[in-house]
């Protein structure tokens, strides 16, 4: 079965020291990545997305980027994080089979700058 | 533009009431609907897509194009469904799915 990893669970940091957030998959390959942001009152927001290795396709203008080096491995930085990155961090994948094939995500990073 | 609307933030409903979730989209082609459920402590889940036309846990969704609305639906509710409770759409781009959400709605289900 298909698992998705996603770590570390929280993370505290600094103003502008550098962010890495990484997200792994099992079970399957070639899959359609994600990275959303999830605030309270906003819903999620697509961050980043990949179809793969070395794709990547960021949906808004900010601090964050995303790489994908591996088929199943997709990884969030920063490399001077600001005050408003703070937030919670959702990795989701997909088949990529077709529209109505659902996601599936992680558990989620909790990252608080301070 | 593609966009999801969830007009209601919070919704609190006694238990064994009906629940109606509300959910408007607007996108330019064919859509594809989803329901998501986050319950306390766990990670975000599908709870049902429009494509499979299921009843999941109870809850019913029907795609209405004409009014472009996807509602969620359950005619007795549970203790068990306060969640919070996210719509999305997919659709594509460049041949890529994109997963759309709106902002939610906190479902209460009071005793």
């Amino acid at each position: 079965s298909q698992t998705i990893h996603q770590w570390p669970a929280t993370l505290v940091q600094p103003v502008g020291s550098p962010l890495s957030l990484e997200c792994t998959v099992e079970g399957t390959s070639n899959p359609n990545l994600y990275w959303y942001r999830q605030a309270a009152g906003r819903g999620l927001q697509l961050l980043f997305y990949s179809v793969g290795i070395g794709q990547i396709s960021s949906e808004v203008p900010q601090n964050l980027s995303a790489s994908r080096p591996q088929d199943r491995q997709f990884i969030l930085s920063s490399k001077k994080l600001l005050l408003s990155d703070s937030g919670f961090y959702l990795c989701a994948w997909s088949s990529g089979q077709g529209g109505n094939s659902p996601l599936h995500f992680g558990n989620g990073t909790r990252l608080t700058v301070t | 533009a593609q966009r999801v609307t969830q007009p209601e933030k919070l919704l609190s409903v006694f238990k064994g009431a009906p629940v109606e979730l509300k959910c408007n989209y607007s996108y330019s082609g064919s859509p594809e609907l989803f329901w998501y459920v986050q319950y306390s402590r766990q990670r975000l889940q599908l709870l049902l897509r429009h494509i499979s036309r299921e009843s999941i846990k109870g809850f019913t969704a029907d795609l209405n194009k004409g009014e472009t609305s996807f509602h969620l639906k359950k005619p007795f509710a549970q203790e068990e469904d306060s969640a919070m409770y996210y719509c999305a759409l997919s659709g594509t781009t460049s041949g890529t799915y994109k997963y759309i959400f709106g902002t939610g709605t906190r479902l209460k289900v009071l005793a």
